[in-house]
Order: C-alpha cells, then sequence, then structure tokens
C-alpha cells in the first residue's frame, strides 16, 4: 500500500529565510515522488521529480528535494524564501507495477516580509 | 507552447441541472485525468483514461461521468449537480508507458458554483 505524509499542514517563513517543507511516504514499489505547488484557484504546477535517479533532486524556482529511503522522506527546501513562494504545496507518489497517484494533504506556506 | 486547457474557467449551474466541462490538451499524452479540489483540501482523483480505456475510482459517484472522444479531449458531466459539488475540477494529463504513470500536467482548473 502507498500513503504520503505532509507533516505540517502550515509553515510560516520570513522573507530571505530558508524554508522546508515535510513530506514522508509509504510505498510497497519503488516510488516515483513529485512536489508541485499550487497558487490561489490555479492549477498544480511541477517543481520537481524523483524517478530512482539522483537522490537530490533540483526543481524550478530555486527548490530541491532529498530522496532518503531510509528514512522514506522527500522533504522539499529552498535556501532563501521569496513572497512569491507563498502558496499551497502537495506532495505526490506514484507507484509502478500498478498505478495510483497519491496526494498529500497539502502544506501551505506563508511568506512574511 | 504545449498545454492543458480547461473551459471554461468558471462555471454556474443550478441545482440538479446537468453541467459538462471541458479539458483539451496538445501534449499528446495518452492518459488524462479529472480531479476535484475542494477548499483547502488536495486534489481528489474521480476518474482516468488511459488511452480509451476509462478507469473509474471506487468512490466516485454515479453522479460523474466522462467521456474522451479522442487523445486531445476529455469531458466531465455532471448530470445533477448538488451544493456539495460545488468545487474546482482539475484536468491533468500524462504519459503512461505500459503500467508506469509518468508526472501529471495540471490545466487551470474550472471553478463549479452550484446554486
Amino acid at each position: 500500500a502507498q500513503s504520503v505524509t505532509q507533516l505540517d499542514s502550515h509553515v510560516s517563513v520570513s522573507e530571505g529565510t530558508p524554508v522546508l517543507l515535510r513530506c514522508n511516504y509509504s510505498s510497497s514499489y519503488s516510488p516515483s515522488l513529485f512536489w508541485y505547488v499550487q497558487h490561489p484557484n490555479k492549477g498544480l504546477q511541477l517543481l520537481l521529480k524523483y524517478t530512482s535517479a539522483a537522490t537530490l533532486v533540483k526543481g524550478i524556482n530555486g527548490f530541491e528535494a532529498e530522496f532518503k529511503k531510509s528514512e522514506t522522506s522527500f522533504h522539499l527546501t529552498k535556501p532563501s524564501a521569496h513572497m512569491s513562494d507563498a502558496a499551497e504545496y502537495f506532495c505526490v507518489v506514484t507507484g509502478t507495477g500498478g498505478f495510483k497517484t497519491i496526494f498529500g494533504a497539502g502544506t501551505r506556506l506563508f511568506v512574511k516580509a | 507552447d504545449a498545454m492543458v486547457i480547461q473551459n471554461p474557467r468558471y462555471q454556474v449551474t443550478q441545482f440538479g441541472k446537468p453541467v459538462t466541462l471541458s479539458c483539451s490538451q496538445t501534449l499528446n499524452h495518452n492518459v488524462m485525468y479529472w480531479y476535484q479540489q475542494k477548499s483547502s483540501q488536495a486534489p481528489k482523483l474521480l476518474f482516468h483514461y488511459y488511452d480509451k480505456d476509462f478507469n473509474n475510482e471506487a468512490d466516485t459517484p454515479d453522479n460523474f461521468q466522462s467521456r474522451r472522444p479522442n487523445t486531445s479531449f476529455c469531458f466531465l458531466d455532471i448530470r445533477s449537480p448538488g451544493l456539495g459539488d460545488a468545487a474546482m475540477y482539475l484536468c491533468a494529463t500524462s504519459s503512461g508507458e505500459g503500467v508506469s504513470y509518468n508526472e501529471q500536467f495540471f490545466g487551470p482548473g474550472t471553478r463549479l458554483t452550484v446554486l
């Protein structure tokens, strides 16, 4: 069975400080993992993806994530938050060997000036 | 640019009046999805098409139907909308290879209001 848990429903940071959004997953198969961002009243945009290549994945807008199999984690980070990063972020797992895409509950990122 | 297009962006319907939402894509992806997203919640998968094969989620109400007349277009039909069906509806596409599904590309969504 597959599952994904986003450990924080809300994260608040000051502009220019680091961002950490946490995601743990459970998968019986070799997972593909994704982070998506959703701005208000918009569709979801892919930030980055892990598909069993390099464990440190770089994405758009300065975001990156590290796949840690031993910790079953795929946390999203950014060195310096920008006001435009304020949005909802979803961690998603998709397993091979059968279709099932599981969304985390989402983490709302607030960025203070 | 290749993209996923949803029309209309905003749809208002009356309680019980059938409504159709449309999605088109220029990515030539063989998999198309429909999601329902309510306020402050994660998207909930309603169903997806793998090529012409329709895959319904077990908990999707019968009130929701879908059609995919060709690779580029997919429709979501809500036969008798209730107040609880007011939500954002997201269309997504991906390229499927065998049992492997790649990342999904999302449209901007259609915001449905039920009066």
